[in-house]
């Protein structure tokens, strides 16, 4: 599976738009670019996914350089409740079980 | 049921106790997964069922873990002896085969504390 990097943590207030940015240099041509998001006290929650280019839906966007080498997620005018732990993987469709999470990018929104 | 529902929500025990932990996944997901999760790291695989088989058990950390699916549905994670390193939040998630690669549905975990 492919390594991914993101930061450890973000600070935002509400309403400005969040962009967390995860590198994963060594993305196969398989592979697929998945993101999660954990609330304290809450199992991880699918937000989004890509392949390439940007992907859009009710939650967030995501962007993908044509190289793909990383990929950018964006939240946008977040709230309070947005606070949670964001999880960048990346792996290829056939393996949709044995996930690498890593430590995730802790997002605090503040008033 | 309309998600992922594991019980206890918390457990704590004594070191060298059994421990059981189950999950009743959403309705009509052949596959279910449990993860584990140590405090401020993020969930690491433990074990993988399509149906009533263990299909990739390569994450339980020894023999002191078990995990069993005997009708396809519930799952029930077990731990002997339990040492005071097993403490963490052990969460189960389950899938539609073909709904889409790494889209999991997690339970809120069952937090296991072993004193």
């Amino acid at each position: 599976l492919a390594k991914t990097t993101q930061p450890i943590s973000m600070d935002s207030y509400e309403g400005q738009e969040v962009n967390i940015t995860c590198s994963h240099n060594n993305i196969a041509t398989n592979d697929y670019i998945t993101w999660y998001q954990q609330f304290p006290s809450q199992g991880p929650r699918f937000i989004i996914q890509g392949y390439k280019t940007k992907v859009t839906n009710e939650v967030a966007s995501l962007f993908i350089p044509a190289d793909r080498k990383s990929s950018t997620l964006s939240l946008p005018r977040v709230s309070l409740s947005d606070t949670a732990v964001y999880y960048c993987l990346v792996a290829p469709r056939s393996n949709d079980y044995k996930l690498s999470f890593g430590a995730g990018t802790t997002v605090t929104v503040r008033a | 049921g309309a998600g992922v529902s594991q019980t206890p929500s918390n457990k704590v025990t004594e070191k060298g106790k059994y421990v059981e932990l189950r999950c009743d996944p959403i309705s009509g997901h052949t596959a279910l997964y449990w993860y584990r999760q140590s405090l401020g790291q993020g969930p690491e695989f433990l074990i993988y069922f399509q149906g009533t088989g263990a299909a990739d058990d390569s994450g339980l950390p020894n023999d002191r873990f078990f995990a069993v699916r005997p009708e396809g549905s519930v799952s029930t994670l077990k731990i002997q002896r339990t040492e005071r390193g097993d403490s963490a939040v052990y969460l189960c998630a389950s899938s539609l085969q073909g709904a889409g690669a790494n889209v999991l549905t997690f339970g809120a975990g069952s937090r296991l504390t072993v004193l």
